[in-house]
């Protein structure tokens, strides 16, 4: 298994532009979550999809920031328009779940974004 | 606001030492603890994980222990070896799956 693929693994762009972070979780996972990890504030979850419904958005910092899921093996995350305290790292993680069952996460490599 | 604290921030263990770190939480309703281990530039990697109807969980030189009263959670790495210098996430979810995650510690193994 390839596990979770993030793309890309570096995103450098300037102020105002959209980015769009891209992911592919593993087969079978049903569950699929989009962390954000900065010093300041460590790992924030912003959205997470079970089945490719979005069950919880709340962590989506603003407007800006909109998330799909349109089929079960790929994910966005855009940002638009970006801004500079945008710059993170931004992890992709999926997961299976059965009923009281955690079979824990299996995270991508991350998207390194910084915001000029 | 923190679901999940985490202290200490960073430790220095020489090698062969023992490394603790602990985890606290206020949220009942949790009843899944994974510990996760971060090298730089790679994504968070699942550890070790408990569940509160147990006290201690043992995998090689890893051991959570788990007090459900003081709802405190602890990792303790034993004989620590120079590959273990990493960032270290306590963590916690409930039913829904959704994990909050400790702020981190950074380990350093000295040779």
């Amino acid at each position: 298994d390839a596990g979770v693929i993030q793309s890309p693994r570096h995103e450098v762009t300037e102020m105002g532009q959209e980015v769009t972070l891209r992911c592919k979780p593993i087969s079978g996972h049903d569950y699929l979550f989009w962390y954000r990890q900065t010093m300041m504030r460590g790992l924030e979850l912003l959205i997470y999809f079970n089945n490719n419904v979005p069950i919880d958005d709340s962590g989506m910092p603003e407007d800006r920031f909109s998330a799909k899921m349109p089929n079960a093996s790929f994910s966005t995350l855009k940002i638009q328009p970006s801004e500079p305290r945008d710059s993170a790292v931004y992890f992709c993680a999926s997961s299976r779940g059965q009923g009281a069952i955690h079979y824990g996460y299996t995270f991508g490599s991350g998207t390194r974004l910084t915001v000029v | 606001q923190q679901q999940v604290k985490q202290s200490p921030q960073s430790l220095i263990v020489q090698k062969g030492g023992i490394s603790i770190i602990n985890c606290a939480y206020e949220n009942t309703a949790f009843d899944y603890f994974p510990w996760y281990q971060q090298f730089p530039g790679k994504g968070p990697a699942l550890l070790i994980a408990i569940r509160p109807d147990v006290s201690e969980k043992k995998e090689g030189r890893f051991t959570i222990s788990f007090n459900k009263s003081a709802k405190q959670f602890s990792l303790h790495i034993m004989d620590s070896q120079p590959g273990d210098s990493a960032t270290y996430f306590c963590a916690a979810s409930s039913n829904d799956y959704k994990l909050s995650f400790g702020a981190g510690t950074t380990v350093t193994v000295r040779a």
